[in-house]
């Protein structure tokens, strides 16, 4: 089966930075993506990782260690926007399965 | 214009209805996906198709039936509502590229509320 498992909440200061973890357990892993949600509206892709490394867009890096089946997405200068739900997803299955993990609701605080 | 349209977006109906909910993609991918997210937030895979074709059903009750008259469409119908059926159904797209990148293109949702 697959699991991702992720921290269920995490609080940080607005300018501050704030790294969210996520673990899994995918057959057939591809790569790691990360999606954004705000409440009430739709996962938005953020970035995504095949190989080991940090990949970095603008303030937000995606970190994936496939060795560790560990990954994470570190926010710098935390702006108010910025809360919202924080999901990792494995690609697998050839391609044409994304899975979601459990989820990290991201409060920045003034 | 919009990528991923799904409709409707607010769906209120009584147990044991029939209900259809629509999604459409103009994006030109070949993959099409239903999530159901629940009030805790879990987004979990229902289905997935490639061209028309079903390829992923995670273990849905068989009252969920897709329908994918062209690759550019995938509704669901769901048959006997229950309450348990209450969520927010979400339509999604994709295409791989060589990475295995299958960035997910997600419609606005459809939240249903089974009374």
């Amino acid at each position: 089966g697959q699991s991702l498992e992720q921290p269920s909440e995490v609080t940080a200061v607005e300018g501050a930075i704030v790294q969210i973890n996520c673990t899994y357990q995918t057959s057939g892993f591809y790569g790691l993506s990360w999606y954004q949600q705000h409440d009430g509206g739709a996962p938005t892709f953020l970035s995504y990782n095949a190989l080991d490394g940090l990949e970095e867009t603008g303030r937000f890096s995606s970190f994936l260690s496939r060795s560790d089946s560990y990954g994470y997405l570190l926010l710098q200068e935390l702006q108010m926007k910025d809360s919202a739900s924080y999901f990792c997803a494995s690609n697998s299955g050839g391609y044409q399965k994304v899975t979601f993990g459990t989820g990290t609701k991201l409060q920045v605080i003034p | 214009d919009t990528a991923v349209s799904q409709t409707p977006k607010y769906l209120v109906t009584q147990m044991g209805n029939d209900k259809s909910i629509k999604c459409e993609q103009n994006l030109g991918h070949d993959t099409m996906y239903w999530y159901k997210q629940d009030s805790k937030k879990f987004l979990k895979i229902m289905f997935s198709y490639n061209n028309k074709e079903l390829i992923i059903n995670e273990t849905v009750p068989n009252r969920f039936s897709p329908k994918s008259p062209d690759k550019a469409h995938l509704n669901l119908h769901i048959n006997s509502l229950e309450l348990g059926d209450s969520a927010v159904y979400f339509c999604a797209s994709s295409q791989a590229d060589r990475a295995g990148n299958t960035e997910a293109f997600f419609g606005q949702g459809t939240r249903l509320t089974v009374v």
